[in-house]
């Protein structure tokens, strides 16, 4: 059974076109995130949900729209993709209890973008 | 800027040796986590210390935690071929817990 899945795993796509990443766990967790992470293997947060209310959001560009429509759920829109963007996107999840538990992440989606 | 940071970026070792990496953080911390990524896969836990703790074992893992000199250690004894992969540690920024930083990782190759 997986735990945090994401679709699509592979997305290669045309700059200035529209793109969205899901994401869901099946952990009953209450805390989602989306992490980046580039060509030098630097993991950097972008945003992280809680019981569906953003709680951080790491100056991450407009065009980056996160979603929770439920806690097993975020999901990442990103309008006008530029090639920065290229990267490896990951969703993770963990139980926020006052003191922070070990995450879980998903496979990752790598995006291109040419 | 980065939180924690890992020394040595690479290492290479043979199987069977030990292997130890380092972390240093900058900020105050509630605990400082450490985890595993396999070449195209996502990151696996492996560890968590809490501030309050100053050493943990888990198998053939070690972890210390000094939080005077902000630094932790990760010791892999009896190295296998399996175990090569990218080490991160993580930490969570004074920011109430949902933000976790993490190193730029350790890149740990096993020779069979």
């Amino acid at each position: 059974d997986t735990a945090v899945s994401q679709t699509p795993k592979y997305l290669v796509t045309q700059m200035g076109n529209d793109k969205s990443i899901k994401c869901e766990q099946n952990l009953g967790h209450d805390t989602m995130y989306w992490y980046k992470q580039d060509s030098k293997k630097f993991l950097k947060i972008m945003f992280s949900y809680n019981n569906k209310e953003l709680i951080i959001n790491e100056t991450v560009p407009n065009r980056f729209s996160p979603k929770s429509p439920d806690k097993a759920h975020l999901n990442l829109h990103i309008n006008s993709l530029e090639l920065g963007d290229s990267a490896v996107y990951f969703c993770a999840s963990s139980l926020f209890r006052g003191l922070r538990y070990e995450q879980y992440f998903g496979p990752g989606t790598r995006l291109t973008v040419t | 800027s980065q939180q924690g940071e890992e020394d040595p970026q690479a290492l290479s070792i043979q199987e069977g040796e030990n292997a130890t990496m380092n972390c240093s953080y900058k900020t105050s911390i509630n605990n400082l986590q450490w985890y595993r990524q396999n070449s195209g896969r996502g990151l696996v836990h492996l560890i968590l210390i809490r501030s309050n703790e100053r050493e943990k074992h888990s198998g053939r893992l070690r972890v210390t935690l000094d939080t005077s000199k902000k630094s932790s250690s990760l010791l892999i004894t009896a190295s296998r071929a399996a175990d090569t992969a990218s080490y991160f540690c993580a930490t969570d920024a004074d920011t109430g817990g949902f933000k976790t930083i993490f190193g730029a990782g350790t890149r740990l190759f096993v020779k069979a």
